[in-house]
């Protein structure tokens, strides 16, 4: 079964360091998410890609955080200047069009900013 | 009103029994509804769309009530290997832009 991959699946930061999460998404698929989900609480949406351009974004994803497919298979969310409050797992997910498909996510990317 | 709301449990029951999980959403825009299941740090897992007419999966079934903007899942005969988060999502929507909801979830335990 087609998956979406992520690494690293555990990334430790220092506060005000820069990191940059990986994603591979399924191939044919054409749109690309990212979302996060602080322990304990729901899942959130940070962006949507598709097209090579964002779609939408959230109002967590403010000018610390940038989303780029550099390459035509790999999907990067780059938090600048991290904080503690950007502890979280983040999880990418793609998905085909039609509305019922729903998505498919990524095991995620652990963030602990220290 | 939250946007996706659930009652968080947890739910406790013995394995076999028949349980029910409901939900509401606050946007009557909605298009599109899915249960996930999501274990213990690990990503969520699309366990079904939800359809207009009701659709079941095996000893899933969901049901969809758009005039009272409401959800639900009933398992039945559950299984220890249920025991997990079920994840209420709906798209904030329609079209392209398929942002999804989710509910804080329902946490489930089957035990022996």
């Amino acid at each position: 079964e087609p998956e979406v991959t992520q690494t690293p699946s555990h990334q430790v930061t220092q506060m005000g360091q820069e990191v940059i999460l990986r994603c591979v998404p399924i191939s044919n698929h054409l749109y690309f998410y990212w979302y996060r989900q602080i322990l304990g609480q729901k899942v959130e949406f940070l962006v949507s890609f598709y097209n090579n351009e964002i779609s939408e974004k959230s109002e967590i994803f403010d000018d610390q955080f940038s989303v780029e497919r550099p390459d035509g298979s790999n999907f990067t969310l780059k938090i600048r200047s991290t904080k503690l409050e950007d502890s979280a797992m983040y999880f990418c997910a793609s998905s085909e069009e039609g509305p019922l498909y729903g998505y498919t996510f990524g095991s995620g990317t652990r963030l602990t900013v220290v | 009103r939250k946007e996706v709301e659930q009652d968080p449990g947890p739910f406790n029951v013995p394995e076999g029994a028949t349980v029910a999980f409901n939900c509401t959403y606050s946007n009557s825009a909605s298009q599109s509804f899915f249960w996930y299941r999501q274990d213990c740090r690990k990503e969520p897992k699309l366990l079904m769309s939800v359809y207009s007419s009701g659709n079941e999966d095996g000893r899933f079934t969901a049901q969809l009530n758009r005039a009272s903007q409401y959800i639900s899942l009933l398992i039945r005969d559950s299984k220890l290997s249920d025991s997990a988060t079920y994840l209420c999502v709906v798209t904030d929507h329609a079209g392209n832009n398929r942002k999804l909801i989710w509910g804080l979830g329902t946490s489930l335990a089957v035990n022996p």
